[in-house]
């Protein structure tokens, strides 16, 4: 089946403006994970779903970031305000529910910040 | 704190030796599960193997296995028979508690396969 997908791929942006990242889950995964990897760096925590909540926001860096999840499928990762040092790879993964379930991660999206 | 410590920033291996790639661990919850992702130089992110801390037996998945040693919060990753193509970044991580889903990632460690 289809694997996790994100949009955009690349995303070159001027400092200041607000950028949306999509994400699209694995049907029937509950989990959504965001992350953040800056280069040659490993992954940084960032948010978590459950179906549409997120009980654990304390990833995000700062209040310019935020999140959501409809329908307990699509998600958004919005960065307001963009700043050089969001500049990175946003990585988004899925999972079924439990603790022994692997995460699978979609292809990112590389966000420059100009 | 959930916490995952891998101190080797870059491996070298021969081709068909096996290698060990380290990673530590610190939590304070009993329940937690431990992961071992690969990031060729494509970026993707591919699943090898998983542990929970209540198992019994060492994880297994093909040439890779899990060096569990709880009582030394380790969780090393051994390679069999390395072939060029495990050329990649190594991420150890770990989800703490049952039912949670916060994920730890550790540093990685980069392996070199020579030929």
């Amino acid at each position: 089946g289809a694997g996790v997908s994100q949009s955009p791929s690349n995303k070159v942006t001027e400092k200041g403006k607000d950028v949306e990242l999509r994400c699209d889950p694995i049907s029937g995964h509950t989990a959504l994970y965001w992350y953040r990897q800056s280069l040659g760096q490993g992954l940084e925590f960032l948010i978590y779903f459950q179906g549409n909540s997120a009980p654990d926001k304390s990833g995000l860096p700062s209040d310019r970031f935020s999140a959501e999840r409809t329908g307990g499928s699509v998600s958004t990762l919005t960065i307001q305000r963009t700043q050089q040092e969001d500049s990175a790879v946003y990585l988004c993964a899925s999972s079924l529910a439990g603790q022994g379930y692997e995460q699978y991660f979609g292809p990112g999206t590389r966000l420059t910040v100009t | 704190a959930q916490k995952i410590t891998q101190t080797q920033p870059g491996m070298f291996v021969q081709e068909k030796e096996a290698v060990t790639l380290d990673c530590t661990y610190d939590t304070s919850d009993p329940s937690y599960g431990l992961f071992w992702y690969k990031q060729p130089s494509s970026g993707e992110m591919i699943f090898l193997i998983y542990q929970g801390s209540y198992d019994q037996q060492n994880a297994t998945e093909g040439r890779y296995s899990l060096n569990f040693q709880k009582a030394r919060k380790s969780a090393n990753l051994v390679i069999s028979a390395s072939q060029l193509g495990d050329s990649a970044m190594y991420f150890c991580a770990m989800r703490e508690g049952y039912g949670g889903f916060k994920t730890i990632f550790g540093a990685g460690t980069r392996l070199f396969v020579k030929a």
